[in-house]
């Protein structure tokens, strides 16, 4: 079981906007600013694509964007691309051990 | 370019040791934190270990406490993670991350290498 909550599945269809929610609690998502999310296509390795909760790596469109809300963060990607078709994980420093936890991950589908 | 070439996964039997490397190149390594995840076959990701700049501080979760160590050799460029009594459940690719800097601490980790796939069983 894994520390986050993310839904399994999302979809969407080109052009639209999807949110995935993640689910944390007071001990990481609700205290620290430092929320993460993760985008891995099958077979290759996992890329980062928001850290701090809303800041963008150098390369990542602004299509992609980050929120918090109390024990809540959430990744929207908006002007759905096949490409965005991946697994999306998310990530929060947390208080004592272990020092990060991860979300189970959510399949998003373009349809 | 900014480039992490992770290395030493192998078939292990339980109770074996691996020591796995991460070689860095495309920017100042001593200035980085360093971490290592992992991601068993067909599952999530796992954060694993997390090292400072130089030495310390060094993190690992409790669960791991023990079996793993992490060090680094800047004048190497390299990170390396060294897993003892390897168990069945150890069986993952492990990659290492840049963790941000002590002036921009982002507590998030940049994976830019393909991994090593470490497998335990007997």
């Amino acid at each position: 079981q894994s520390a986050l909550t993310q839904p399994h599945s999302v979809s969407g269809s080109p052009g639209q906007s999807v949110t995935i929610s993640c689910a944390g609690t007071s001990s990481d998502v609700g205290t620290y600013n430092h929320v993460s999310w993760y985008q891995q296509h099958p077979g290759k390795a996992p890329k980062l694509i928001l850290y701090d909760v809303i800041k963008r790596p150098s390369g990542v469109p602004d299509r992609f964007s980050g929120s918090k809300s109390g024990q809540t963060a959430s990744l929207t990607i908006s002007g759905l691309q096949a490409e965005d078709e991946a697994d999306y994980y998310c990530c929060s420093y947390a208080a004592g051990y272990p020092h990060w936890v991860f979300g189970g991950g959510a399949k998003l589908t373009v349809l | 370019q900014v480039q992490l070439v992770e290395s030493g996964g192998d078939l292990v039997k339980p109770g074996g040791s691996l020591r796995l490397s991460c070689v860095a190149s495309g920017f100042t390594f001593s200035d980085y934190y360093m971490s290592w995840i992992r991601q068993a076959p067909g599952k999530g990701l796992e954060w694993v270990s997390y090292i400072g700049g130089t030495t310390y501080p060094i993190y690992f979760p409790e669960s791991l406490k023990g079996r793993f160590s992490i060090s680094r050799d800047n004048a190497k460029n390299s990170l390396y993670l060294q897993i003892n009594s390897l168990r069945v459940e150890d069986t993952a690719v492990y990659y290492c991350a840049m963790s941000g800097t002590r002036t921009d601490p982002t507590r998030a980790f940049d994976i830019r290498g393909q991994g090593t796939m470490v497998t335990v069983s007997s």
